[in-house]
């Protein structure tokens, strides 16, 4: 079955570049997100890619897909204390009955100021 | 703006208790999931609808069941809930059409059983 992996912690000094990991085994992904969790609050869409494509750019956000390694990346420029929070990489296929996604175990990032 | 609810944040019930945690969504969205999210594991699908009375099991069903009688509402019933229950619940919808399969989220349920 298919399987989301990432490293569970990350700590960052305010103003450094964050980058969070992932790997994935499903070859058949067509998107991958990031998701994000702030304390208390349920998931927020913070970016995706289409799996033909290999980088994503948004404000302070690069997605780098490599696709023949099944590996994901975030980086988040000028990482803010806001930034602090729970990532969660996912992936879904065309296949995929309802639209299911598969999620890693989530990094927490400490932003220190 | 979308909006998912979930009854309560948090919750205490006692070995064996049935309990039902709703979750209401208010954007016509076919598809509602239930997950539940334990530290180091992610969240981890437990059933989901794509449609009324429809309903699929996830990866980690046993123990739970759900209902879908109207579209906007999904609940998840513990019929005897047990202590390796204990965790966060989270609901999250999605609308079929929906290109790239944005799923919407609830704040989440904590729920602690004794």
């Amino acid at each position: 079955g298919e399987d989301v992996e990432q490293s569970l912690f990350l700590s960052v000094r305010e103003g450094d570049s964050s980058v969070i990991n992932c790997t994935y085994t499903d070859s058949s992904s067509t998107y991958l997100y990031w998701y994000k969790q702030e304390p208390g609050a349920g998931l927020q869409l913070l970016t995706y890619i289409f799996s033909n494509m290999d980088m994503k750019q948004d404000q302070r956000l690069t997605v780098l897909l490599n696709k023949k390694d099944k590996h994901l990346s975030l980086r988040i420029a000028d990482t803010q204390t806001g930034d602090s929070a729970i990532y969660f990489c996912a992936e879904s296929h065309a296949k995929a009955a309802g639209n299911k996604l598969t999620f890693g175990g989530g990094t927490r990032v400490l932003v220190k100021p | 703006d979308v909006k998912v609810t979930q009854s309560s944040r948090y919750l205490v019930k006692r070995t064996g208790e049935k309990v039902f945690l709703e979750c209401v969504q208010d954007m016509d969205h076919e598809n509602m999931f239930w997950y539940r999210q334990d530290p180091g594991l992610g969240l981890r699908l437990i059933y989901f609808s794509y449609d009324v009375k429809m309903k699929e099991k996830g990866d980690i069903p046993e123990g739970y069941s759900v209902s879908r009688e109207k579209k906007e509402r999904f609940s998840l019933i513990l019929e005897s809930a047990s202590t390796n229950q204990t965790s966060m619940y989270l609901c999250a919808s999605s609308h079929q059409g929906n290109s790239y399969n944005e799923q919407f989220f609830g704040p989440g349920t904590r729920l602690t059983v004794l």
